[in-house]
């Protein structure tokens, strides 16, 4: 199992650009790179997914470099209700038995 | 609401009682998980199923914990003679075995509190 590791917490402002850096050196070949957030008391909520370099949505842009030992979560201009834990996994999503969750990076928003 | 549904929301019971919580998966999705969360901590994998066939088991997973899926469409997770080190938030997640990068949508969870 690829294991990843993500700074344990984070602060930001409102309206600014955060980015989460989660390391993954032993990455398979098949494995994707997915972020999810959880709020306080809820479940975690799929945020974004990739494979190799960027992937954007609605909510965040997803960077991986071609080596894929590393990713970055972006998050434009996060805002109070972006007060949350994101987790970074790395796994062969397929399989479904082989996410395995860290602790996290604590991401605290202030106004 | 089309998401994975989870009941109950929140369970209190005492020592030694027997809880039952029931997950609904998102419709077509043909795979199931329970995850474990305790306050703090990252969501710890316990089980999953593919239609109604039990495939992985955590060693989390002690001889009083068991799931079922029958017919391969809600599952249940029944915890017997329950013990204060059982209280936790208990996840259910579902995905669609054959998507490419295949995404797993979790529920709400069910907090147990075990007194």
């Amino acid at each position: 199992l690829a294991k990843t590791t993500q700074p344990i917490s984070m602060d930001s402002y409102e309206g600014q650009e955060v980015n989460i850096t989660c390391s993954h050196n032993n990455i398979a070949t098949n494995d994707y790179i997915t972020w999810y957030q959880q709020f306080p008391s809820q479940g975690p909520r799929f945020i974004i997914q990739g494979y190799k370099t960027k992937v954007t949505n609605e909510v965040a842009s997803l960077f991986i470099p071609a080596d894929r030992k590393s990713s970055t979560l972006s998050l434009p201009r996060v805002s109070l209700s972006d007060t949350a834990v994101y987790y970074c996994l790395v796994g062969e999503i397929r399989a479904g038995n082989m996410l395995t969750f860290g602790g996290g990076t604590r991401l605290m928003v202030k106004p | 609401d089309t998401g994975v549904s989870q009941n109950p929301r929140h369970k209190i019971t005492k020592r030694g009682q027997n809880v039952t919580f029931r997950c609904d998966p998102i419709s077509e999705h043909n795979r199931l998980y329970w995850y474990r969360q305790t306050l703090g901590q990252g969501p710890e994998f316990l089980t999953y199923f593919q239609n109604e066939a039990q495939l992985e088991k955590s060693r989390l997973l002690s001889d009083r914990f068991s799931a079922e899926r029958p017919k391969g469409s809600f599952s249940t997770l029944e915890i017997q003679r329950t013990e204060q080190g059982d209280s936790a938030m208990y996840l259910c997640a579902s995905s669609y075995r054959d998507n490419p990068g295949d995404t797993i949508y979790f529920g709400e969870g069910s907090w147990l509190t075990v007194v």
